[in-house]
């Protein structure tokens, strides 16, 4: 059974730092692109960042270019997030997804998500 | 940037009866590999979202086959061809031509 397994949300201060994590089983971890999305009831979903299979192609939306960043330990099936310099917007439920190729734009299966609280 | 535009923004149906949504973008969506991208994702009242159609017409695994997608360039659609009560939630489309965008949603109810 394929499981991705968010974690890491918690309630931060603006300007403060987290790291998601993202957990993965019952797939070759490494043969896929991997995928972080948020989702606020006032923005919707929103993609956020894509990591290729290998770690060699990362990229990011433009609201979190330069704050964030997606890294994978693929001798552990783990995909991170550094989020850094946080700001309210920021507030969300944070999903992992599942690309559908090792280099894949688009997305099959997704995590139950993290939620973060960016707050004073 | 792409604007996904999705509606109706909610629809009421009746259980056996069919649904429509549409989907427009403001770019075209077809890639130079003949391939446009154009998915459908569903959500089910708290829990996440799962891909429903992939580029514009396949179903993924699993996926009945009362739904389906159909469309080309900027104007898409998804049919639900007989509406059933597990189908309740919020249907999303999405382009991943450019960075990835969703449409705002569209949330189906039953009558």
């Amino acid at each position: 059974e394929v499981q991705l397994v968010e974690s890491g949300g918690v309630v931060v201060r603006p300007g403060g730092s987290l790291r998601l994590s993202c957990a993965v089983s019952g797939f070759t971890f490494d043969d896929y692109a991997m995928h972080w999305i948020r989702q606020t009831p006032g923005k919707g979903l929103e993609w956020v960042s894509l990591i290729n299979w290998d770690g060699g192609g990362t990229y990011y939306s433009d609201s979190v270019k330069g704050r964030f960043n997606i890294s994978r330990d693929n001798s552990k099936n783990s995909l991170y997030l550094q989020m850094n310099s946080l700001r309210d917007e920021d507030t969300a439920l944070y999903y992992c997804a599942k690309g559908r190729n090792r280099v894949s734009w688009s997305f099959d299966l997704w995590g139950q998500g993290t939620l973060v609280t960016v707050s004073s | 940037d792409v604007v996904m535009t999705q509606t109706p923004l909610s629809l009421s149906v009746t259980p056996g009866q069919p649904a429509s949504i549409s989907c427009r973008s403001s770019q075209s969506l077809l890639h130079g590999d003949g391939w446009t991208y154009l998915y459908w994702y569903f959500q089910k009242p708290g829990q996440s979202p799962q891909l429903l159609i992939y580029q514009v017409s396949n179903r993924f695994s699993g996926v009945p086959d009362r739904f389906s997608g159909s469309g080309s360039g900027t104007n898409f659609t998804l049919k639900i061809s007989r509406v059933e009560a597990d189908d309740v939630g919020i249907y999303y489309c999405m382009q991943s031509l450019h960075l990835p965008v969703f449409g705002g949603g569209t949330k189906v109810e039953i009558k």
